[in-house]
């Protein structure tokens, strides 16, 4: 069965610093993943999505994920927080081959301080 | 190019009463998806649809119907709704499986979601 665990339900950086958004994932095989960020009253957005290829992926606005498969980890970056950014991040896992079935992580709000 | 659109945005109703929320996507997407987005879990999918007439159950389908008649539309209804079904919902929509596997992605385009309290 896949799962996927956020390890923080809030993390707090300052405009300019580093984001790091922690996910583990388990999989039976080789997973699709994904991050979504949800800004406040709005949908979901894909920010970036893992499929096989490369392990470091690339996303939009800057961020960027590493699957690390000995970790099973798939952590979220950005090497510099813009006010912007804050909004609440999902890391999904697709639980079937065709990704119909997505497995969502409790979230993690990020706050980002002036 | 409107991308997918619910309605409601909001709805209040009694213990008992009955609802449908609409969905619609422009993007001749073939699957369809409802979920439901609760305080710290994420977003649990209730049933979804590969195709025009076809429906799957998810995984928190009970207390939920849905029908898919137009490939654009797909419709949640609530036969007789429950305090526990006080949530957001959301609708989204992906490409076929070859147009996804051409392109190594199988992103879902989500909606804005509705409020529903039901009291």
């Amino acid at each position: 069965a896949q799962s996927v665990t956020q390890l923080d339900s809030h993390v707090s950086v300052s405009e300019g610093t580093p984001v790091l958004l922690r996910c583990n994932y388990s999989s039976s095989y080789s997973p699709s993943l994904f991050w979504y960020v949800q800004h406040p009253n709005k949908g979901l957005q894909l920010l970036l999505k893992y499929t096989s290829a490369a392990t470091l992926v690339k996303g939009i606005n800057g961020f960027e994920a590493e699957f690390k498969k000995s970790e099973t980890s798939f952590h979220l970056t950005k090497p510099s927080a813009h006010m912007s950014d804050a909004a609440e991040y999902f890391c999904v896992v697709s639980r079937d081959n065709a990704g119909n079935m997505l497995t969502f992580g409790g979230g993690t709000r990020l706050m980002v301080k002036p | 190019n409107a991308g997918v659109t619910q309605t409601p945005k909001f709805r209040v109703l009694k213990t008992g009463q009955s609802m449908t929320l609409l969905c619609a996507q422009d993007m001749n997407h073939e699957y369809m998806y409802w979920y439901r987005q609760d305080p710290g879990m994420g977003l649990r999918l209730i049933h979804y649809s590969v195709g025009e007439g076809t429906t799957a159950k998810g995984e928190v389908p009970d207390g939920y119907n849905v029908s898919r008649l137009k490939k654009q539309n797909f419709l949640l209804g609530l036969e007789s709704a429950a305090p526990s079904q006080t949530s957001v919902y959301f609708c989204a929509s992906s490409p076929d499986r070859g147009r996804r596997l051409a392109q190594s992605s199988y992103e879902q385009y989500f909606g804005p979601g509705t409020r529903l309290t039901v009291t």
